[in-house]
């Protein structure tokens, strides 16, 4: 069956340091992949986008790569801040029509000051 | 940027009451919504898909009966929580598609049913 994994357990991380989230997914061929922050009681917030056919993607301290032979996508925040604290989720967009997307678990961050 | 806007934020109601939930794009016209909801600890899952104009499209397992959704115009969206009871308590959020890829999300509607 179709399979999304991020890493179950918090990341904690120092202020100042690049925090690094995977995303691993089975039985799947996404045209693309999407990144998205969520806080606590609030809606996810697009971060970035990275298609199958593009290695990497960054906007601002935010640094996506997408291997389509291991199957994985790394997002990394450089310089990381204590607002940088949330859950990352990773979602699969599949091409086509019927564009639904398909959602990790996420990732709990916490930057410590 | 685009922008849904979500309203109730939370809501607390007894069981067996039916409860509206809106969803509205500010900024842009969306034929399409969708509406997850949202355990603790738990993925978002994909409830249904609003079109406007013509019927929504239902996950499996999710009862259209009970989730009424209703997509009127290009910038409104509603989800009617009907009969609710205690373990229809969740966090729901709704979200449009903005432009060709990406999607915007409102801020959710807490659902309490006491």
């Amino acid at each position: 069956s179709q399979k999304i994994e991020q890493n179950s357990e918090a990341l904690n991380i120092q202020e100042g340091k690049t925090a690094t989230l995977t995303c691993n997914y089975t039985n799947y061929s996404p045209a693309y992949l999407q990144w998205y922050r969520q806080d606590p009681g609030r809606g996810p917030v697009f971060l970035l986008l990275i298609r199958e056919n593009e290695k990497e993607k960054r906007k601002e301290r935010l640094k996506v790569t997408f291997d389509t032979t291991l199957k994985q996508s790394l997002f990394h925040i450089t310089a990381s801040q204590p607002a940088d604290s949330a859950t990352y989720l990773c979602a699969l967009d599949a091409a086509g029509n019927n564009r639904k997307l398909i959602w990790g678990l996420g990732t709990s961050l916490a930057v410590n000051p | 940027g685009a922008v849904v806007s979500q309203h109730p934020s939370w809501v607390i109601c007894k069981s067996g009451t039916s409860v509206k939930i809106e969803c509205r794009s500010l900024d842009f016209q969306a034929t399409t919504m969708f509406w997850y909801r949202q355990f603790p600890k738990q993925s978002l899952m994909l409830m249904a898909t609003s079109n406007e104009g013509s019927k929504a499209t239902y996950e499996q397992g999710v009862e259209k009966d009970k989730f009424l959704i209703n997509h009127a115009s290009l910038t409104l969206s509603t989800l009617t929580v009907t009969s609710a009871h205690p373990e229809d308590s969740s966090f729901y959020i709704c979200s449009a598609r903005a432009g060709v890829y990406g999607y915007t999300f409102g801020s959710g509607t807490r659902l309490t049913v006491v």
